[in-house]
């Protein structure tokens, strides 16, 4: 089956500093990546939808100067916190989905980051 | 707003019988209902899904029933084992919203042994 692989698995950071995550596709491509944000016991809640070659787009609510999203290629989408506080403390997962119209996606194992 | 409603919260069932989680949405430009696994610390993982076109679809022990003109679709795990015991989130996506997944808010499933 597709794989999608996310690094790194689990990041701790001080206040004020940004942290990179990576998700990649590992065997497949994938024109639309989106990331989710869970907080514990609760839903993904989506943050954005990142498209390669353009620039993401954010839900509602979440700030796009603090979650920087950059989709380089067909197999790999990044999200970095930017002046990260206790509150961004949470898991993020992203999924890809396989390009062409088509609703397969395929999530990675998420993100765990821990603000401190 | 939350487009996708999921219940119950929480559900505990005995090795053996049946679980069933109920979701209801409102959008009816979804086009697509998956349902999805997850165990904690991990990423979720489709499970089944189905279209609005079809009232039913059955992957081994797993079951969605579809109710297009209610708007509610249900997952039935049947013979259910300890080893289903994770959160369960139903889902909702349509291709004019560019693909874009919302999930309910999860039931957690506990099988007892």
């Amino acid at each position: 089956g597709a794989v999608v692989s996310q690094h790194p698995s689990w990041v701790i950071c001080k206040s004020g500093t940004s942290v990179k995550i990576e998700c990649r596709s590992l065997d497949f491509q994938a024109t639309t990546m989106f990331w989710y944000r869970q907080f514990p016991k609760q839903s993904l809640m989506l943050m954005a939808t990142s498209n390669e070659g353009s620039k993401a787009t954010y839900e509602q609510g979440v700030e796009k100067d603090k979650f920087l999203i950059n989709h380089a290629s067909l197999t790999l989408s990044t999200l970095t916190v930017t002046s990260a506080h206790p509150e961004d403390s949470s898991f993020y997962i992203c999924s890809a989905r396989v390009s062409g119209f088509t609703y397969e996606q395929y999530f990675g194992p998420g993100t765990r980051l821990t603000v401190t | 707003q939350q487009q996708v409603k999921q219940s119950p919260q929480s559900l505990i069932v005995q090795k053996g019988g049946i679980s069933i989680i109920n979701c209801a949405y409102e959008n009816t430009a979804f086009d697509y209902f998956p349902w999805y696994q997850q165990f904690p610390g991990k990423g979720p993982a489709l499970l089944i899904a189905i279209r609005p076109d079809v009232s039913e679809k059955k992957e081994g022990r797993f079951t969605i029933s579809f109710n297009k003109s209610a708007k509610q679709f249900s997952l039935h795990i049947m013979d259910s084992q300890p080893g289903d015991s994770a959160t369960y989130f139903c889902a909702a996506a349509q291709a004019t919203g560019g693909f874009k997944t919302i999930f309910g808010a999860g039931t957690r499933l506990f099988v007892k042994a």
